[in-house]
Parts: C-alpha cells; structure tokens; sequence
C-alpha cells in the first residue's frame, strides 16, 4: 500500500485567503485524486490531478476556485483560494494505480474551518 | 449518474456478534468494490475489495458481491467495540475514480 503523507493537518482560514495543501506519495501512483468530506457527509471529488497538465474537474468544481497542481508522479497540491465559510471541509488526497483493480489510499485529510 | 446507496445507521450490535452492512449500486459497468473504514476525525483506511461474483474472506470480515443483483455486503464476525466506525462502500467501473456511497455507522457494544 501506499503512505501518502498530507499537510497541514488542520488550518483556521480568514474568509477572502487562499490556502495550499499538499500531499506526498512514498511511491509511484498513476492516479492522484482530492476529495472532500462534509461534516457527516461522505466523500465528493473534487479533481483528478494529472501530472503534467492540468487536473480533470468534477461537476461543481473550477480551477479558478481549486488550482491543482501535480509536477510530478508524487507530489500534488489543492489549494482553496478566496475562501468563505462554506468551505469549511475536510480536504484528502488520495493515490492510487491505474487499471480495473485500482485500490485507492488517502492521507491524513486536513481538516479546514473558515471563519 | 452513478449512485452508490447504504442505510446511514447507525447500526447497534452486541460484541461478539456479526455485524451486517450492505451496499446497492447503479452502474451495471461498475468492476471493482471497495470497503474503507473511516474512524470519526479520521481519513478512510481501505479493509477490503471485492472484483468477482461469491464471497471473500480476509480474517473477520468477509465482503459478498453479487452483480446481477447489483449489490455488496461486508460481513464483520466476532464484532468488537473498536470496529465501531463508519463503513464506506465504493466502487468504480474501470479507469474511473471511485465513487463513495454515504457510509454506514456501526457501533458495537461491549
């Protein structure tokens, strides 16, 4: 399995910043997605970030909003820019091989709260 | 759309008991079936996957597909306390990101 190492962990945001989370892969993955959870609620994705290129946008979710880079096959960052409340959230990062029996493992999530 | 549908709970079992939790999908393309465990405050751990029609054991828990009927089921035995989370199912048909149902809260009493 995969470690995938995230931070920060937890950020207390004014409304109007942006901030920049970024997520480490120990090991080579093909795929690398950003996630975020609701309170209660389960997993929505966001993206698909793509090496190289630019990252492959859920319904409801723009670059303008969530740039997403990832320059290399482990590394990637989401960062959350012209925050408001409502996106008050976990954020995670998750990693896995491409194919049919993709298993796909998460960070640690950072846990984010706009005020 | 793809939908992926679990009874929210929470489901209360007695220790030592099986625990039941299942999961209803749309897709009939959908492939490959994941269980991840998700400890409140905590980021989803992958416990077991499932590709092929029958059941598959891995120590307590024991996952159940069956694609004509469009559904899976994790069984855990022997329940214990700190299997008390939220059970996430997923799934995804191919190259495709997974796609999560809600989850389903198990609470184990001792």
């Amino acid at each position: 399995s995969a470690v995938i190492s995230q931070k920060p962990s937890r950020d207390i945001c004014q409304r109007g910043t942006s901030l920049t989370i970024q997520c480490q892969v120990d090991s080579q993955v093909t795929m690398m997605f950003w996630y975020r959870q609701q309170p209660g609620q389960s997993l929505t994705l966001i993206a698909t970030a793509n090496q190289g290129s630019e990252a492959t946008y859920e319904s409801g979710f723009v670059i303008d909003k969530f740039p997403i880079s990832r320059p290399n096959l482990t590394f990637s960052t989401l960062t959350v820019s012209n925050m408001s409340p409502e996106d008050s959230s976990i954020y995670l990062c998750s990693g896995g091989v491409l194919g049919a029996n993709e298993k796909l493992f998460f960070g640690s999530g950072t846990q984010l709260s706009v005020l | 759309q793809k939908e992926v549908e679990q009874n929210s709970g929470p489901l209360s079992v007695p220790e030592g008991a099986i625990a039941s939790l299942n999961c209803t999908y749309s897709d009939r393309g959908s492939q490959s079936f994941f269980w991840y465990r998700q400890y409140s405050g905590k980021s989803p751990e992958l416990i077991m996957f499932i590709y092929s029609n029958g059941d598959k054991e891995d120590g307590r828990f024991t996952a159940q597909l069956n694609k004509a009927s469009q559904y899976v089921s994790l069984l855990i035995r022997d329940s214990q306390p700190s299997d008390s989370a939220t059970y996430l199912c997923a799934l995804n048909s191919g190259n495709t990101p997974l796609v999560f149902g809600k989850g389903t809260r198990l609470s184990v009493i001792a």
